[in-house]
């Protein structure tokens, strides 16, 4: 069974930062492209960054681009987002995405900025 | 970025009873290799989106057969024949065709009467 897991939100500060995790099981990683996606309270779906395997290709949403770092290990069978300078309006829950056109997502993990 | 546009933004619906989404997009969604990347998701409340449909007409794995999705170039429907209570969520469509970005609809509330 295909699984997503994301991990590692919570609490930050205007200005902070915080890495966000999403563990994958149930395919093989490494043959898969990877998403960001991102969903404010009571709002649609909003893309945040792409990855593609090996790396090569990489994307961000321009309310993120010098901002956001995406990364993965395929060893671990993980993708990362590192999240710096965070904004009020970075607050949501944060979820990944399998594929290039999102096959799968995972539970999300719930991202606020607050002071 | 492609703009989508989703009709009616609230679908109150009677159990049994025929459900039917619009979804529109600012350009055609034909891509180079012909394909068509239109997808539907489901987001039932307090879960994760759940992609129901894929290019266009394409059932996921597990997506009863009430679903269906039609439609071509910029005018895209998703049909349920007959409603059930699992399908009360809000449904989004979504392009992958002009990416980056994905862009999504703003979505579709549906409701049991």
């Amino acid at each position: 069974e295909v699984q997503l897991v994301e991990s590692g939100g919570g609490l930050a500060q205007p200005g902070g930062s915080l890495r966000l995790s999403c563990a994958a099981s149930g395919f093989i990683f490494s043959s898969y492209s990877m998403n960001w996606v991102r969903q404010a309270p009571g709002r649609g779906p909003e893309w945040v960054s792409y990855i593609s395997g090996f790396s090569r290709t990489i994307y961000y949403a321009d309310s993120v681009k010098g901002r956001f770092t995406i990364s993965r290990d395929d060893a671990k069978s993980s993708l990362y987002l590192q999240m710096n300078s965070l904004r009020a309006e970075d607050t949501a829950v944060y979820y990944c995405a399998r594929a290039d056109d999102g096959d799968c997502w995972g539970q999300g993990t719930l991202v606020t900025v607050s002071s | 970025d492609v703009v989508m546009t989703q009709s009616p933004l609230s679908l109150p619906v009677t159990l049994g009873q025929p459900a039917s989404i619009s979804c529109r997009s600012s350009q055609s969604l034909v891509y180079s290799d012909g394909n068509t990347y239109l997808n539907w998701f489901q987001q039932r409340p307090g879960q994760s989106p759940r992609r129901l449909i894929y290019k266009v007409s394409n059932r996921d794995s597990g997506v009863p057969d009430r679903f269906s999705g039609s439609g071509s170039g910029t005018d895209f429907t998703l049909k349920i024949s007959r409603v059930e209570a699992e399908d009360v969520g809000v449904y989004y469509c979504m392009q992958a065709t002009h990416w980056p970005p994905w862009t999504f609809g703003q979505g579709t509330k549906v409701e049991i009467k």
